[in-house]
């Protein structure tokens, strides 16, 4: 099984800051299969990046994902307060048990 | 608009049944796959099942393997979980997703349903 770590557990930072969220895989893993997502209390979570870099319809460009390998990573340039939610991201590991692994998250607070 | 809505979460006793279902709408429900994805207090999101579109396939993870079944039924575009043997571990907020054209992500979700196991 791929575990997905993400870093920090936690961020506390103001409007028009810069985000950045860190997963890490404990494996090296295909960049063309990991996602990431925006999680609001009570909402569903929403689609933000595939393919580690590519933005899903409708996401703004100031969040922005990369990395390869193991190590992945999350920008949103300029915080908005809209913004502050749980950031999880995802792999599918073809083949493997099970094929679809999330991590754990990141939650991106009102400083 | 792609809309997911599931219901049927509740409390439940340890070993009893419960069956969740996923009304959808705003895309052609029967050319996609679907899954239940579930997140227990406190830790992050596990994989539950995936149903292709046509029904013909499912795939479970092994915490569930023979315990719960995914179902849907495409003439009411409606998604099914029915869970049996219920444990307390099995306590989570349940959340119906979709799949685009590959399975690699889930492009649309629901809002979640919870479900309690206890006694």
């Amino acid at each position: 099984e791929i575990v997905l770590t993400q870093s920090p557990g936690m961020l506390s930072l103001s409007p028009g800051e810069r985000a950045t969220l860190s997963c890490r895989a404990s494996q090296r893993v295909s960049s063309d299969y990991l996602a990431w997502y925006q999680h609001k209390p009570g909402q569903a979570p929403r689609l933000l990046i595939y393919g580690a870099s590519t933005r899903a319809t409708g996401i703004p460009d100031r969040f922005s994902g990369y990395g390869s390998g193991t190590d992945f990573t999350l920008t949103i340039t300029r915080l908005e307060p809209e913004d502050f939610a749980v950031y999880f991201c995802q792999y599918y590991g073809a083949g493997r048990s099970p094929p679809w692994t999330f991590g754990q998250g990141t939650k991106v607070e009102i400083k | 608009e792609v809309q997911m809505l599931e219901s049927g979460g509740g409390l439940v006793q340890p070993g009893g049944s419960l069956r969740l279902s996923c009304a959808a709408s705003g895309f052609t429900f029967s050319s996609y796959a679907v899954s239940w994805v579930r997140q227990a207090p406190g830790k992050g999101l596990e994989w539950v099942s995936s149903i292709s579109g046509s029904g013909a396939a499912t795939y479970y993870a092994d915490s569930v393997k023979g315990r719960f079944t995914i179902s849907r039924d495409n003439s009411n575009n409606t998604l099914y979980l029915q869970m049996n043997s219920l444990r307390a571990e099995d306590t989570a907020v349940y959340y119906c997703a979709k799949f685009p054209a590959q399975w690699l992500v889930f492009d649309f979700w629901g809002q979640g349903t919870l479900v309690t196991v206890s006694s």
